[in-house]
């Protein structure tokens, strides 16, 4: 079964530093990987996702995330955080393969911006 | 005009109960999918659709029901609505026959149910 673990309930960061948002997976299989932003009191909007081509994933307002085989790694980075980047940030997994459709969340990392 | 919409927003009730949840989506997508998230444990899925007439039990699908009405609505049931179902309940779509593959999963704006 998949599994993702988002290292870090709470991740706190100044205005204009690097955002590090961390997510590893469990499969023996490099499943199809995906990061959802919430912000509050919103739904999940989709930030990038990882399907098996580049390994360096850009996304929606300036995030990217790079998929790392040999870490099963697929963390989040932004270079210079906004305060409004201030959101909880899921990880999710669907397993690779033409029919996927169980997606499994993290259990999320809410990111607090200080300005 | 949101894609996928859920009605109510917000919706306070009594323990025992009847509670329906509705989703609509003007996506097009065959696929839709029920979630719920508690605090700290991220988002788990309680029923999913792939068409009118295909309803499958998620991780989490005692106490719910579900009735699919149409391709575009998809709507979730508390027979017997009791505390511990307090949570925010997401509706998603997907479509089977996403170019990439991948089933990306687009979300409703969430409905924010509590039990007394």
């Amino acid at each position: 079964a998949q599994s993702v673990t988002q290292l870090g309930s709470h991740v706190s960061v100044s205005e204009g530093a690097l955002v590090l948002l961390r997510c590893n997976y469990s499969s023996s299989v490099p499943p199809y990987l995906f990061w959802y932003v919430q912000y509050p009191n919103q739904g999940l909007q989709l930030l990038l996702k990882y399907t098996s081509a580049a390994t360096l994933v850009k996304g929606i307002n300036g995030f990217e995330a790079e998929f790392k085989k040999s870490e099963t790694s697929f963390h989040l980075t932004k270079p210079s955080a906004h305060m409004s980047d201030a959101a909880e940030y899921f990880c999710a997994v669907i397993p690779s393969g033409a029919g996927s459709y169980q997606l499994t969340f993290g259990k999320g990392t809410k990111l607090s911006v200080i300005p | 005009d949101a894609d996928v919409t859920q009605t109510p927003r917000n919706r306070i009730t009594k323990t025992g109960k009847r509670i329906m949840l509705e989703c609509s989506q003007t996506k097009g997508h065959d696929r839709m999918y029920w979630y719920r998230q508690d605090p700290g444990l991220g988002l788990r899925l309680i029923y999913y659709s792939f068409d009118v007439k295909d309803i499958n039990k998620g991780e989490i699908s005692d106490g719910y029901s579900v009735s699919r009405q149409a391709q575009a609505k998809f709507s979730l049931s508390l027979e017997s609505a009791i505390p511990n179902q307090t949570a925010l309940y997401f509706c998603a779509t997907s479509d089977s026959g996403d170019s990439s593959s991948t089933d990306t999963q687009y979300f409703g704006p969430g409905t924010r149910l509590t039990v007394l």
